[in-house]
């Protein structure tokens, strides 16, 4: 089955434990993204790629690394999380480029203490 | 930087009736896309308009677009207590930066059986 996958689905952790939520992907898709969504700001672009090793900030970076060594893979770091990074994120890849249908991973509900 | 925007912010129906949502951008754009997200789950694209393009339909979804407006309307016609959910339009900015899609801040629709 097609599909996007994150893990871990829930984690509460406390401020300053650097974590990695996992996002993979089986369709061969080359653009992958991750977003956090926030009640009355909507969805808001963390972070993209357009390609392996190719990785380019969105509308909100600070705080948050990717990397992209496989074509399948695009973890999302936070290396020193704060309170203000507690959010639902979302992962999402396309064929090609970001104009193609997003396939939205199942959503990572983050709580930092 | 949000770029769409959609009106109104919630909107409750019964079951049957249509439901209309409307999206306003900012800036020229190569396409719309449209996605639903049920209640803390990953959105699911619905549809997408070119810039070319005036009307499209899916189903039971009918999509407009007036570029000279800056606008697009996403119609549900005989809606059903299933589409309960948040739905989003999204936009890819003429000569924005190669990965941002830009999510607007969704439209929650209630469809009361």
């Amino acid at each position: 089955e097609a599909q996007v996958t994150q893990n871990p689905r829930y984690l509460i952790t406390v401020t300053g434990k650097k974590l990695t939520v996992t996002c993979s992907q089986n369709m061969n898709h080359e653009y992958m993204s991750w977003y956090r969504q926030d009640p009355g700001l909507g969805l808001r672009q963390i972070y993209y790629s357009m390609n392996v090793e190719v990785t380019d900030k969105g509308d909100v970076p600070e705080g948050y690394k990717v990397s992209r060594k496989e074509k399948r893979n695009f973890p999302l770091i936070l290396e020193s999380p704060s309170p203000n990074q507690t959010s639902l994120y979302f992962c999402a890849s396309s064929f090609k480029h970001r104009t193609d249908t997003q396939y939205f991973g199942p959503g990572t509900r983050l709580t930092v203490l | 930087s949000q770029q769409g925007e959609e009106d109104p912010q919630a909107l409750s129906i019964q079951e049957g009736e249509n439901a209309t949502m409307n999206c306003s951008y900012k800036t020229s754009i190569n396409n719309l896309q449209w996605y639903r997200q049920n209640s803390g789950r990953g959105l699911v694209h619905l549809i997408l308009i070119r810039s070319n393009e005036r009307e499209k339909h899916s189903g039971r979804l009918r999509v407009t677009l007036d570029t000279s407006k800056k606008s697009s309307s996403l119609l549900i016609t005989a809606s059903r207590a299933a589409d309960t959910a948040s739905y989003f339009c999204a936009t890819d900015p003429y000569g924005g930066s190669q990965g941002n899609l830009i999510f607007g801040k969704g439209t929650k629709l209630s469809v009361k059986p």
